[in-house]
């Protein structure tokens, strides 16, 4: 199993620019999260997706769009960047919400981030 | 105010030394989850742990344990015989079932470094 993948690994933007940050999972999760990382914090929820066709709105969700159409993907789409975007995107992905499921066991996996930054 | 709090910013220790984080959480819920997750140099972040409010039974993993309180409301994380391979960022996550999804807050993190 590739685990959770995310590409690219870094990328530079203009303001105003849009682009789509990738992430896939091979382990048949139904649960897939972005968080966005800023220096000295901790990771804050951008929007996440409990199955394919369902997304719902993280803490910090203005600027960004996501759609599941698949079980495997989780793309995050940047509408038009700005400097305040820039941050380092991880993806994650669990067999159930982190946080609620019968999975006692449960893991959740990340995948290795996607550092962006929005001149 | 801070929902969770991670009061150390940052712990040195020398290997072999045990070590304590701290976490202090607040809610108002009777159903939560809290989280450890570790963040080594690599930048990778690291699941670590899982409890849920109703579970208060400390929990064992080789070197690591935690020991949940909510009498004081804590979920602390002990390192027993650090070692050099430990020094990382620790985070630690409360998720409360807010309008009946479970979005997280994390604390800011303890950076933890273990001198050979």
């Amino acid at each position: 199993n590739a685990g959770v993948t995310q590409t690219p690994k870094f990328q530079v933007l203009k303001t105003g620019q849009s682009m789509t940050l990738q992430c896939a999972q091979d382990m048949n999760h139904e649960y897939m999260s972005w968080y966005r990382q800023d220096p000295g914090m901790g990771l804050r929820l951008i929007h996440y997706s409990v199955g394919a066709g369902i997304t719902d709105q993280g803490e910090v969700p203005n600027g960004y769009n996501v759609s599941r159409s698949t079980t495997e993907d989780f793309p995050l789409r940047l509408l038009s960047a700005a400097p305040s975007q820039t941050s380092v995107y991880f993806c994650a992905s669990s067999y159930s919400l982190a946080g609620v499921g019968s999975g006692g066991t449960d893991t959740q996996y990340f995948g290795p981030g996607t550092r962006l930054t929005v001149l | 105010a801070q929902k969770v709090t991670q009061a150390q910013t940052e712990i040195s220790v020398v290997e072999k030394e045990d070590v304590t984080l701290d976490c202090v959480y607040e809610t108002r819920d009777t159903t939560y989850y809290l989280f450890w997750y570790k963040q080594p140099p690599s930048g990778e972040l690291v699941f670590l742990i899982r409890r849920n409010s109703f579970d208060e039974q400390n929990e064992i993993s080789g070197r690591y344990s935690w020991n949940f309180q909510k009498s004081t409301s804590s979920f602390n994380f002990t390192i027993t015989a650090s070692q050099v391979v430990d020094s990382a960022v620790y985070f630690c996550a409360l998720s409360e079932p807010s309008g009946g999804s479970y979005i997280p807050t994390f604390g800011r993190g303890t950076s933890l470094i273990v001198h050979p």
